[in-house]
Order: C-alpha cells, then sequence, then structure tokens
C-alpha cells in the first residue's frame, strides 16, 4: 500500500526554526509537494521537490532523499500567522497526489 | 482573482437526500479533482477530471458522480446521502504536468444526518 507518514502535532516558539519531517513509501515517484492550510480554510501550494536536495524560498525550505524516502520543511524565523497545518504530498506513478494526514504546527509567544 | 469557487461553502442534509457540490474555476487550467478531507487522515481523492468531457475515478469514488461539461465547472453529485458522507469537500484544479501545484478551493462543509 501506499503510505505517508507525519508527525500530527508539533509545537515552537515564535522567532525559532522547526523542522517538519516527512516519510513516504509510494508505487513510484513523481516529485513531493507541501501544502500550508489554515484551520477553516483551502490548503495553498508551499514548495515542489523532485530531485535529491534543498529548495530555499524565503522563510521556508523543503528537503528531499529519494532514496531514503524522506522529506522535511524548514521554517525559520517563525511567526504566529505559522500556526496552521502542513501537509506532505507525493505525486504517484499514476501521477495522483497521495496525502499525508497533515502536522499541526502550534507557535507559541 | 477567483480563482477556484466552490458553492455552496455549508450544507445540511438528511440521509437519502440529493444534492450538487459545484466547482467554478477562472485559470484556464485542464485538470480538476475533488478531495474529502476528514479528521486525522490525508486529503481523499474522490473523482477526477483531465479536461472537458472526461471523468475518472479517484480512491474513494463510490456514493459519488461528477460531470465536467464546461472545462471552467466540475460538479460533484451525491445521489443518496449517508452519514459516511459528513466531510468537507475541496475542489482543487491544475494545469497539465507533473511539476504544476493544484489550486484549492475553499471548501464545502457537509453534514449529513
Amino acid at each position: 500500500g501506499q503510505n505517508i507518514d507525519q508527525p500530527t502535532e508539533m509545537t515552537a516558539t515564535e522567532g525559532a526554526i522547526v523542522q517538519i519531517n516527512c516519510t513516504y513509501q509510494t508505487s513510484g515517484f513523481n516529485g513531493l509537494f507541501w501544502y500550508q492550510q489554515h484551520a477553516g480554510e483551502a490548503p495553498t501550494f508551499l514548495s515542489y521537490n523532485v530531485l535529491d536536495g534543498l529548495e530555499e524560498k524565503g522563510r521556508f525550505s523543503s528537503f528531499l532523499s529519494r532514496s531514503k524516502g524522506y522529506s522535511y520543511l524548514l521554517l525559520k524565523e517563525l511567526q504566529m500567522k505559522d500556526s496552521a497545518s502542513y501537509l506532505c504530498a507525493v505525486r504517484d506513478s499514476n501521477y495522483q497526489l497521495i496525502w499525508g494526514a497533515g502536522t499541526k504546527l502550534i507557535i507559541k509567544p | 482573482n477567483a480563482g477556484v469557487t466552490q458553492t455552496p461553502k455549508f450544507r445540511v442534509l438528511k440521509t437519502g437526500q440529493s444534492m450538487t457540490l459545484l466547482c467554478a474555476q477562472d485559470m484556464n487550467h485542464e485538470y480538476m479533482y475533488w478531495y474529502r478531507q476528514d479528521p486525522g487522515m490525508g486529503l481523499r481523492l474522490i473523482h477526477y477530471s483531465v479536461g472537458e468531457g472526461t471523468t475518472a475515478k479517484g480512491e474513494v469514488p463510490d456514493g459519488y458522480n461528477v460531470s465536467r461539461l464546461k472545462k471552467q465547472n466540475f460538479l460533484l453529485g451525491l445521489e443518496s446521502a449517508a452519514p459516511s458522507q459528513t466531510s468537507v469537500y475541496f475542489c482543487a484544479s491544475s494545469y497539465e504536468g507533473a511539476v504544476q501545484p493544484q489550486h484549492f478551493g475553499d471548501g464545502t462543509r457537509l453534514s449529513i444526518l
């Protein structure tokens, strides 16, 4: 079967750095996406990785290791508005997105 | 910029009733998707479409039907609602291509009593 694993919940302090991990087992791999979802709102696209390595976008970075079936999302200089769920999704061999259940990130002042 | 618009935003149904959820996008995207999101679970694909006039089943299609008569619209129908279909439904659209991200509507919160 196909599986995406993420921690259910994480807590971090405003101004700090947090790393959200995602491990996957899918039938094929055609890219990995990270989305942000605030409570009661739609998911919004954050980043895309298809090759191994780090992709940086301002305060957010995403890393991929295809051989390990592993990715992480790194959030720096945390702000209160970063409190949200972060969803990891992998595009499989049929080009369908398989979604993790999401990691709820709580930022404390 | 409207993006992806879902109608209605909230709805309460009784078991056995039928209804249609409407999704409209103004980005000229080829691909459109219907997902359901339940607590503690990832988004699950119900049906999708790769172009006007085409539809295909996703991971959890039972109890739902879809139509894509116009490129900009994707309709999701529940013929006979069941309590297990209580969920938040999201529509998404994207350009063709593996690297293209999906753009989501704000969701429809549906309760079946």
